[in-house]
């Protein structure tokens, strides 16, 4: 079974730094380009940041550039995003996912900036 | 970048209307659009893919239709499972990925 699991977040003061995970199983996770999405509360879904298979290329949304680093480690089937200089617009379940030639999407992981 | 535009933005429907969304992006995107159904406090889930491709285990009161800019997605008849959030997403570059804005669909 294909599944993704996040972890990582919290509540943090604006400022403030964390490092979600994403643990994934059940398919060649090294195969596929990775994903990180997140909602806003009562917002739609907004795309964040995209690593390709290797880890070579990746893209982001121009509200966290500079701020925010996607990376991967294939060896432990591992996907992380690092944020920092948090604000309170980064709010929001953020969901690590797979949709480019496989679709799974984890639970979503709730990160709260706020003092 | 490419943009999606969704309409409408809310829909209110009986159980058993015919119900259809649309999306339009801002540039061709080909076929590289996905449906996905969204219910409050749950990820995403896929309905179509490549515009019009049934994602396995989707009833197939789901169609979807489109290429280029204009894409629709179509509930045939409606049921009481299917109220629920729609998001048409375009993945035609790795360099970005776009949602529409959301179409809910409410109870009349």
């Amino acid at each position: 079974e294909v599944q993704l699991v996040e972890s990582g977040g919290g509540l943090v003061q604006p400022g403030g730094s964390l490092r979600l995970s994403c643990a994934a199983s059940g398919f060649t996770f090294s195969r596929y380009w990775m994903t990180w999405v997140r909602q806003a509360p009562g917002k739609g879904l907004e795309w964040v940041a995209n690593i390709k298979q290797d880890g070579s290329e990746k893209y982001y949304v121009d509200s966290v550039k500079g701020r925010f680093t996607i990376s991967r480690d294939n060896a432990k089937n591992s996907l992380y995003l690092q944020m920092n200089s948090l604000r309170a617009e980064d709010t929001a379940v953020y969901y690590c996912a797979s949709v480019y030639g496989m679709d799974a999407w984890g639970q979503g992981t709730t990160v709260t900036v706020s003092s | 970048d490419i943009q999606m535009t969704q309409s409408p933005s809310t829909l209110s429907a009986s159980v058993g209307d015919r119900v259809t969304i649309t999306c339009r992006a801002s540039q061709s995107i080909s076929s590289w659009l996905a449906w996905y159904q969204q219910k409050p406090g749950k990820a995403p889930k896929l309905l179509i893919y490549k515009a019009s491709s049934l994602e396995s285990g989707v009833p197939s009161r789901f169609s979807g239709s489109g290429s280029g800019t204009e894409f629709t997605l179509t509930i045939s008849s409606l049921q009481p499972d299917d109220f629920a959030t729609y998001y048409c997403q375009q993945y035609n570059s790795y360099s970005r990925l776009t949602f529409g804005g959301g179409t809910k669909v409410e109870i009349k």
